[in-house]
């Protein structure tokens, strides 16, 4: 089975810019969770989506926005970025969103955003 | 707030040697999931052991085993005969009802060979 692929792996952006970050999902999971981990701090849930809808969010603003395919892969996408933006980004999948009693989430390697 | 705390920011331990790792989390469910994830450089996330709240008996993977106290709230992680492998940041988490994974700040924990 295949694991939790995220591109790309780091990229700079400039303040104000957009990006779209990707994560492809383990083979036989249906949701994907984002999370930001800023630098020395442990991950924060951003938001969840299950079969192609949005079915939890943190306290993030609306500039973070994203979608979910038929094929449960996913982007998240960031408008009019800050400097506060600059993180590593995991995003991790599951089955059914119930990471805790199903066997867990699948984390990918994360994409590292560096906002200059 | 659902909070989890990570109250070493730092560890250190000799090769062969054990350590343990302390958290502690805030919840007023009754039924819920903790978890360990260790994140080395390559930077993913690793899931290490896992603890059902309802099971009073402690997790154990191997090396890795915990010490779970649900009335004080407290889910330490111990690692025996430590490895130079080991070395990582390590997260304690839980999932307090239907929600998303909680994360604490992290432990870094260096192997000393």
């Amino acid at each position: 089975e295949t694991g939790v692929t995220q591109s790309p792996t780091h990229l700079i952006k400039t303040r104000g810019q957009q990006v779209t970050l990707r994560c492809s999902s383990q083979s036989g999971h249906n949701t994907v969770s984002w999370y930001q981990q800023a630098l020395g701090q442990g991950p924060q849930f951003i938001f969840q989506y299950y079969r192609e809808e949005e079915n939890g969010r943190g306290n993030f603003p609306p500039r973070f926005s994203g979608l979910q395919f038929p094929n449960y892969s996913s982007e998240l996408n960031v408008n009019a970025l800050e400097l506060d933006d600059s993180a590593l980004y995991l995003c991790a999948s599951s089955l059914d969103g119930t990471g805790g009693v199903l066997g867990g989430y699948t984390f990918g390697s994360g994409t590292r955003l560096t906002v200059v | 707030a659902q909070t989890v705390t990570q109250s070493q920011p730092e560890m250190s331990v000799q090769e062969a040697e054990t350590v343990t790792l302390s958290c502690t989390y805030d919840t007023s469910e009754s039924d819920y999931y903790l978890f360990w994830y260790k994140q080395p450089p390559s930077r993913q996330m690793i899931l290490v052991i896992r603890q059902e709240a309802y099971k009073q008996q402690n997790a154990t993977e191997n090396r890795f085993s915990v010490n779970f106290q649900k009335a004080a709230k407290s889910f330490s992680l111990k690692i025996s005969d430590s490895q130079l492998g080991d070395a990582a940041m390590y997260f304690c988490a839980y999932i307090p009802g239907n929600t998303p994974l909680v994360f604490g700040k992290g432990t870094r924990l260096s192997v000393i060979a």
